[in-house]
């Protein structure tokens, strides 16, 4: 069974950083490129990042380039997003989602709240 | 990039009823164009995939169809756990992918 499980989040001042971890399980993590899809309080779906399943390739929304770093663990089959510089209005639930070209199989979502 | 506009932002139904959701593209995006349900408190689980593939499990009441810069998700025959919100969200721009801004379909 495919699973995948986020963890990292929490309360950080703005200007801030963390870093959030996706560990996964039941599928050959170095064939598929993972996302990061993130998803304020009573607000939509933003695609914030993704990286290619060799990590040779990254992406970004531009609202974060310059900001936030993903990288990919194909021996441990877990991605990060270091998060730099925080501001409040990223505050949201931040989803690691496996990605094929689809989001066809998401994590539960972890919270990050960015206030003072 | 590429903007998704989802009507109705907000929809009223009976079990039993039949609903459609239109999703519209802002440039045609051939068919690449998926579809999730949100439950409160959950994260999106993927019912369609380039515009009229059923994933795998998902019930055969759930339909997409559509292709270029319209297209629509239909359920037929409501159940109690098809209450939920629906995003399309397009992957012709992939990895830069964008969603709509969502339908949320309640109980009348």
């Amino acid at each position: 069974e495919v699973q995948l499980l986020e963890s990292g989040g929490g309360l950080v001042q703005p200007g801030g950083s963390l870093r959030l971890s996706c560990a996964t399980s039941g599928f050959t993590f170095n064939n598929y490129a993972m996302s990061w899809v993130r998803q304020a309080p009573g607000k939509g779906l933003e695609w914030v990042s993704t990286i290619s399943a060799r990590s040779s390739k990254t992406y970004y929304a531009d609202s974060v380039k310059g900001r936030f770093t993903i990288s990919k663990d194909n021996s441990k089959n877990v991605v990060y997003l270091q998060m730099n510089s925080l501001r409040p209005e990223e505050t949201a639930v931040y989803f690691c989602a496996k990605d094929a070209s689809y989001y066809e199989k998401w994590g539960q979502g972890i919270l990050v709240t960015v206030s003072p | 990039d590429i903007q998704m506009t989802q009507s109705p932002s907000s929809l009223s139904a009976s079990v039993g009823d039949r609903v459609t959701i239109t999703c519209r593209a802002s440039q045609s995006i051939n068919t690449y164009l998926n579809w999730y349900q949100q439950k409160p408190g959950k994260a999106p689980n993927l019912l369609i995939y380039t515009a009229s593939n059923l994933r795998s499990g998902v019930p055969s009441r759930f339909s997409g169809s559509g292709s270029g810069t319209d297209f629509t998700l239909t359920i037929t025959s409501l159940q109690p756990e098809d209450f939920a919100t629906y995003y399309c969200q397009q992957s012709s721009s992939a990895p830069h992918n964008t969603f709509g801004q969502g339908t949320k379909l309640e109980i009348k």
